[in-house]
């Protein structure tokens, strides 16, 4: 049983660009975190879904990002109109309720 | 507003040396604590966890301790090894854990590194 995977996990964008960052949970798992840590700092809780379902955003910006996790297919955490301080690690974790296992997360960089 | 402070930010110690680290914390309500190790570019790692009716709780060289009380915590490593180097993370769960909708509070960590 494959552990939480990320892709990429590295990825390097320009101000003004789009970031996409993808997510597939562990088998079975139906609840996707992300959170997003920033250097020197704690992981900071973004978003929790279910299947096709947001069930809190309480910690993602309300501009420029979003995220979905389809009935198929893996997470997605979008960033739009990425700016330098969206420079950060993001790392997802799924669990089946709760202990949540993490991801090896996605170091994004914004030129 | 919950919270989770760690000391010491990092320390350095030599190889076979035990060490505490410690978590204090202002999360409610309460639901688990855990400890988690992450290792430099990876994801971190669950190494105990525990609730609010445990006080200790070992994981191999790894023993932590929780005073909900006073909202303490400790992790203790027991002859460290090389591979022990990494930041290990205190983290305090509030909410109905039972339905998944746990909100974590993450510490920063403490940096661990341990020399030969």
């Amino acid at each position: 049983n494959a552990g939480v995977m990320q892709n990429p996990r590295h990825l390097v964008r320009r101000r003004g660009q789009e970031a996409r960052l993808r997510c597939s949970p562990m088998k079975g798992h139906s609840h996707v975190y992300w959170y997003r840590q920033l250097p020197e700092e704690g992981l900071k809780f973004m978003v929790y879904l279910q299947k096709e379902n947001i069930i809190d955003e309480s910690g993602m910006p309300k501009e420029r990002f979003s995220a979905e996790f389809p009935k198929e297919g893996p997470s997605i955490l979008r960033i739009q109109q990425v700016v330098r301080g969206d420079s950060a690690a993001y790392f997802c974790a799924s669990s089946l309720a709760t202990n949540p296992y993490f991801g090896p997360g996605t170091r994004l960089t914004v030129l | 507003k919950n919270q989770v402070e760690q000391s010491p930010q990092s320390l350095i110690i030599l190889e076979g040396k035990n060490c505490t680290l410690q978590c204090n914390y202002t999360v409610s309500p309460f639901s688990n604590l855990r400890w988690y190790k992450q290792d430099t570019g990876r994801g971190p790692v669950s190494l105990t966890i525990m609730t609010f009716s445990e006080n200790t709780k070992s994981n191999g060289r790894y023993t932590a301790t929780l005073d909900a009380d006073t909202k303490q915590s400790s992790l203790h490593i027991t002859a460290s090894q090389l591979s022990d180097s990494a930041s290990y993370i205190c983290v305090v769960s509030a909410g109905e854990a039972n339905f998944g909708n746990e909100k974590l509070t993450f510490g920063t960590g403490t940096r661990l590194t341990i020399i030969p």
